[in-house]
């Protein structure tokens, strides 16, 4: 099975500050990594997606790495804004799966 | 351009009774799934569909059946509603279950609370 962790929990950043949030994921044989965006009581929204043969790849604002080799993932968001808040969530396959396994996210709250 | 269309979008059932939830998708996607949100414990896998004709049990499926009526269509039944079943059910969609150029989408999610 495939074990997703993601760090801190939960975030709360002043407008305008730069953040990190992490992922690890515990089999390194993936096919991909999706990081989600999921608003209170809402669905979610893919960001960015990784392939395993990829590093990074950004989008706007974020960009996201992919350390396949340690299991581990970040987001990066620049100059954050209060829009960011919301939880976002890393996803990973899994070689030979046929689904995706979620981390349980991080709540992240961007004071104005 | 609807993507993936969950129905209903709430639902209050009672411990027993049975009800069906919708999926829809227009994206020409082979592979579909049904995932289970609950706070703390992440989006678990209920069952899922890799191709039209087949269906697989993923992490959580005891107390559901799956319908893979045509290639937009997945549909999830629970039989016998329990009060462990409230929830917020996902359907997703992939182009392929294995693949690694393409990712998931999600619909909107049905709020589902049985009393």
């Amino acid at each position: 099975k495939q074990e997703v962790t993601q760090i801190p929990a939960a975030l709360s950043v002043p407008e305008g500050e730069n953040l990190v949030l992490n992922c690890s994921f515990t089999d390194s044989a993936i096919y991909n990594l999706q990081w989600f965006r999921q608003d209170p009581g809402k669905g979610l929204t893919s960001l960015l997606l990784i392939q395993s043969s990829q590093r990074e790849q950004t989008s706007g604002r974020l960009n996201a790495s992919l350390d396949k080799s340690s299991g581990r993932s970040t987001l990066y968001i620049a100059a954050s804004q209060p829009g960011d808040s919301a939880t976002y969530l890393c996803a990973v396959t899994k070689t030979g799966a046929n689904n995706l396994f979620f981390g349980t996210g991080t709540r992240l709250t961007v004071i104005p | 351009n609807a993507g993936v269309t969950q129905t209903p979008k709430f639902q209050v059932l009672k411990t027993g009774q049975s009800m069906t939830l919708q999926c829809a998708q227009d994206m020409n996607h082979n592979s579909m799934y049904w995932y289970r949100q609950d706070p703390g414990m992440g989006l678990r896998l209920i069952y899922y569909s890799a191709s039209e004709g087949t269906t697989d049990k993923g992490e959580v499926p005891n107390g559901y059946n799956v319908s893979r009526l045509n290639k937009r269509e997945f549909s999830l039944r629970l039989e016998s509603a329990a009060p462990s079943q409230t929830s917020v059910y996902f359907c997703a969609t992939s182009l392929h279950a294995r693949s690694y150029n393409y990712g998931y989408t999600f619909g909107s999610g049905t709020r589902l609370t049985v009393v």
